[in-house]
């Protein structure tokens, strides 16, 4: 399996939106609606943030949203916090009990 | 609440194995697949393997196949990642998550540093 194409980074002011995109292949992003996105501090294990490419699990921000489009999903951060810098990775289903991660995005705030 | 406890910080040399713990409590442990992800100092996360705890079916990804092996332990449990022949990019983090149902791994381990050194 190859890895989900994201961008290195993206950075954004406080209070401003940013959008990380993550583009997979038919055989991943494109078929299923299984696309998940993680959090991750400099020394702590990932965090769900967007499940099934949409979905926010209990107590995560609705600043956070998810969305996907074809073989792209995307990561919106609205209202841009100093707390949001961090490295965002995407993840989707793959078929057959697999699964495929994005190369990650570290965001900045400016 | 649900919780993944790894073991310990391991350091093995070239050729050697490595079997790594996540014990896991808060959930009915056979009702959820379990899946390990690495990540090499300063890279990003890669998706290793998936076991069903029901039924103890797995799936690797494809250049690892060979050299790796999940279980679990249902009285305890506990899963297991053994990693053979270590190499020296094997060195990494390696983290047990459980699959949410989603398609997401909903809750994560906090880690294991396995160091492959001469």
């Amino acid at each position: 399996q190859s890895t989900l194409t994201q961008p290195a980074s993206v950075s954004g002011s406080p209070r401003q939106s940013i959008t990380i995109s993550c583009t997979g292949t038919i055989t991943d992003v494109g078929t299923y609606n299984l696309v998940s996105w993680y959090q991750q501090y400099p020394g702590k294990a990932p965090k769900l943030i967007i499940f099934e490419a949409n979905k926010r699990p209990s107590g995560i921000s609705n600043r956070f949203s998810g969305s996907k489009s074809g073989n792209t999903a995307s990561l919106t951060i609205s209202g841009l916090q100093a707390a949001d810098e961090a490295d965002y990775y995407c993840s989707s289903y793959a078929g057959r009990s697999s699964w495929v991660f994005g190369g990650g995005t570290k965001v900045t705030v400016l | 609440q649900v919780q993944l406890v790894q073991s310990g910080a391991e350091v093995k040399k070239p050729g050697a194995s490595v079997k790594v713990s996540c014990k896991t409590s808060g959930y009915t442990f056979i009702s959820y697949g379990l899946s390990w992800v690495r990540q090499a100092p300063g890279q990003g996360l890669e998706w290793m393997g998936w076991i069903s705890a029901h039924k103890g079916n797995t799936q690797y990804v494809e250049n690892l196949r060979d050299r790796v092996t999940l279980t679990t332990d249902t009285p305890t449990s506990t899963a297991y990642m053994e990693l053979r022949s270590l190499k020296f990019d094997d060195t990494a983090v390696y983290y047990c998550a459980r699959e949410g149902g989603g398609g997401d791994f909903d809750f994560w381990g906090q880690g294991t540093l396995v160091t492959v050194s001469s």
